[in-house]
């Protein structure tokens, strides 16, 4: 398996545009998580689904943040509109149940 | 709340060097207790897993250890190799969260 699929790997944008970041978890696995990781703020957990269904989005900061996972084989996130303190690097991850996460590179995004 | 902590965040050591580093929660109640490796400008990689029924477990040159009752993890490296330096991140699954609460890392530099 390739492991999880991440796009872009970098994003540059400027502030007030929509961003959309791309995921392809693992085939087989049922949970996916969309992280964001900063200086400041270390490793934070976005929202999860398992089966495609999200489970938990109290993590996901604003309205501005919006995520689908319209089948077993993609999930996306969305910021509309983006600002600069959106900068992060945002990870996808999938796993089996409440086994081991595997992580995709993740997508560094800047907003300027 | 459950609350990740790693001590220390920064490390240095020659190489050969054994090596422990250190992770405590504050929600004992947790499903399984995993540690990652990330290195700059990368994803997360899975180390090792342990479950919460488990008081370790071992990969090559890395042992974790788990002691829910103390609320702590503790990751032995041995040997140390250049090649192993990187950022280890603990990560606590379950507990009143049912998330993976990550802990802000340990940045480790093997010196050849």
């Amino acid at each position: 398996d390739a492991g999880v699929i991440q796009s872009p790997r970098h994003e540059v944008t400027e502030m007030g545009q929509e961003v959309t970041l791309r995921c392809k978890p693992i085939s087989g696995h049922d949970y996916l998580f969309w992280y964001r990781q900063t200086m400041m703020r270390g490793l934070e957990l976005l929202i999860y689904f398992n089966n495609n269904v999200p489970i938990d989005d109290s993590g996901m900061p604003e309205d501005r943040f919006s995520a689908k996972m319209p089948n077993a084989s993609f999930s996306t996130l969305k910021i509309q509109p983006s600002e600069p303190r959106d900068s992060a690097v945002y990870f996808c991850a999938s796993s089996f149940g409440a086994e081991t996460q595997y992580f995709g590179p993740g997508t560094r995004l800047l907003v300027l | 709340k459950q609350e990740v902590t790693q001590i220390p965040a920064a490390l240095s050591v020659p190489e050969g060097e054994n090596l422990v580093l250190n992770c405590s929660f504050t929600d004992s109640a947790i499903y399984n207790l995993q540690w990652f490796r990330q290195d700059p400008g990368k994803g997360l990689t899975s180390l090792l897993l342990i479950q919460s029924s488990q008081r370790e477990q071992t990969s090559g040159r890395l042992n974790a250890s788990l002691d829910k009752s103390s609320g702590r993890s503790t990751l032995y490296i041995a040997a140390s190799q250049p090649g192993d330096s990187a950022t280890y991140l603990c990560a606590a699954y379950g507990g009143a969260t049912n998330k993976l609460i990550f802990g802000t890392g340990t940045l480790l530099a093997v010196q050849p």
